[in-house]
């Protein structure tokens, strides 16, 4: 079936640093989402791309669909305690398709 | 605006024991999805219901898991008998009508199978 590989599996960082996260496929998807989890929660939507090329932001946060239609990548500009937690990327190839997800990345940032 | 209910949020059974998940959807959200998703990975699609309809079931293991939506609002997950793997944490999530739609998830069921 469809995989994303999601990388790097974990990161320890210093408040303030950047973060950068990718997903990378062996498949084309049309869309490309990001997720953060928290523990105990569900996934909450941080950032969706719709378009390959597509260069996105929400605040610190910057994602970009590759455009081979194979990848995607988050980036965290200044990090802060809050945004500890699980991220997840996730794509599908059209509407009627399902989301699969990758692996997730967990973010540990220390004050 | 509530979000996606679900209970119960914790759950241990034995292996061979069966069990059900609830889940209330977001008020007008026509299509309701849930997921499981083991320790360490990201969410997998079970199912996928529009209103009461199913629209897509392909990856639920039909032996021993079921899922309803009679009556297109709340549904139930149910696994009979479970088994070790079945260990998990359930997710729900709702979107308005169509898969293009943000899905909303709830807090999951955590299952231990002992």
């Amino acid at each position: 079936g469809q995989q994303l590989n999601q990388s790097p599996q974990s990161m320890f960082i210093q408040e303030g640093e950047d973060v950068s996260m990718n997903c990378t496929s062996s498949s084309i998807f049309n869309t490309w989402l990001w997720y953060k989890q928290d523990p105990g929660e569900g996934p909450v939507l941080l950032i969706a791309l719709y378009k390959a090329g597509e260069l996105t932001s929400n605040g610190r946060l910057t994602a970009q669909f590759g455009i081979t239609r194979k990848d995607s990548f988050l980036n965290i500009s200044a990090s802060i305690p809050s945004d500890v937690g699980i991220y997840f990327c996730a794509a599908k190839y059209n509407a009627g398709n399902m989301l699969t997800f990758g692996g997730g990345t967990r973010l540990m940032v220390k004050p | 605006e509530a979000g996606v209910a679900q209970s119960p949020r914790y759950k241990i059974i034995e292996k061979r024991q069966s069990v059900a998940f609830w889940c209330n959807p977001i008020s007008g959200h026509a299509t309701l999805y849930w997921y499981q998703q083991i320790l360490g990975q990201g969410p997998k699609l079970l199912i996928q219901f529009q209103n009461n309809g199913v629209v897509d079931d392909s990856q639920l293991p039909k032996d021993r898991f079921s899922a309803e939506r009679l009556k297109g609002v709340d549904s139930t997950l149910k696994i009979q008998p479970a088994k070790l793997e079945d260990s998990a944490v359930y997710l729900c999530a709702s979107s308005l009508q169509g898969s293009n739609n943000e899905q909303f998830f709830g807090p999951g069921t955590r299952l231990t199978v002992l």
